[in-house]
């Protein structure tokens, strides 16, 4: 079975300064994506990046950016410049789709804290 | 605008007493799945459904129904909830299998008493 884990349940980081959380996940399969998602207080969950597991590249969005390890099945977020705003609960997510079934895997999650 | 909805945003109810929760979508998504948070242990998708007709469990399915008649809506069903249900709720779509970003509702809390 798939599973998703992260490990650091809560991080803090200083305003400005560079956080990296981790995420690991276990699958047999080949073809899948994993995300990261935010979410602030408000409990609305965002998409902050995708990844596609047959992409060598790793994905960039401002300054967020993933370290994908497809084979040591580790996928980090790295949070660069951080900002108050990036306060947060941040989830990692592995989603398997095929024509017969849509399995959705998220990990525990990690609380992060930014000190002005 | 495109979204997803789900009503109630909050409910209290009583063991036992038969509840849904709505869930709606104006993208014309195939996909739609419902998941529950709980502290700790993250999001854990309960049903899935991948077009009208189709649907599936997912890794908490105990205690709950879903059906999908229409595209755009997925209600989930509590039909006797229990106080271990309580939990704060997502519902969430996506296109296709290609286009795999999922949209969620902005979750509904459940407390069953």
């Amino acid at each position: 079975a798939q599973t998703v884990t992260q490990s650091q349940p809560e991080m803090s980081v200083q305003e400005a300064e560079t956080v990296t959380l981790s995420c690991t996940y276990d699958t047999s399969e080949s073809d899948y994506y994993l995300f990261w998602y935010k979410q602030p207080p408000s409990r609305q969950m965002i998409l902050v990046i995708r990844q596609e597991a047959y992409k060598q590249q790793n994905a960039t969005e401002n300054r967020f950016s993933v370290n994908f390890q497809k084979a040591a099945k580790s996928f980090s977020l790295k949070i660069s410049d951080s900002q108050l705003g990036d306060a947060a609960m941040y989830f990692c997510a592995y989603r398997n789709t095929k024509t017969s079934y849509d399995k959705v895997i998220f990990g525990p999650g990690t609380s992060l804290s930014v000190i002005p | 605008e495109a979204q997803v909805t789900q009503n109630p945003r909050y409910l209290i109810t009583v063991t036992g007493k038969k509840l849904t929760v709505t869930c709606s979508q104006n993208m014309n998504h195939e996909y739609m799945s419902w998941y529950r948070q709980d502290p700790g242990l993250g999001l854990r998708q309960i049903y899935y459904s991948m077009n009208v007709e189709v649907t599936d469990k997912g890794d908490v399915p105990e205690g709950y129904k879903v059906s999908r008649k229409e595209k755009r809506n997925f209600p989930l069903i509590l039909e006797s909830p229990s106080p271990n249900q309580t939990s704060l709720y997502f519902c969430a779509s996506s296109l296709s299998l290609v286009i795999s970003k999922q949209y969620f509702g902005p979750g509904t809390r459940l407390t069953v008493t």
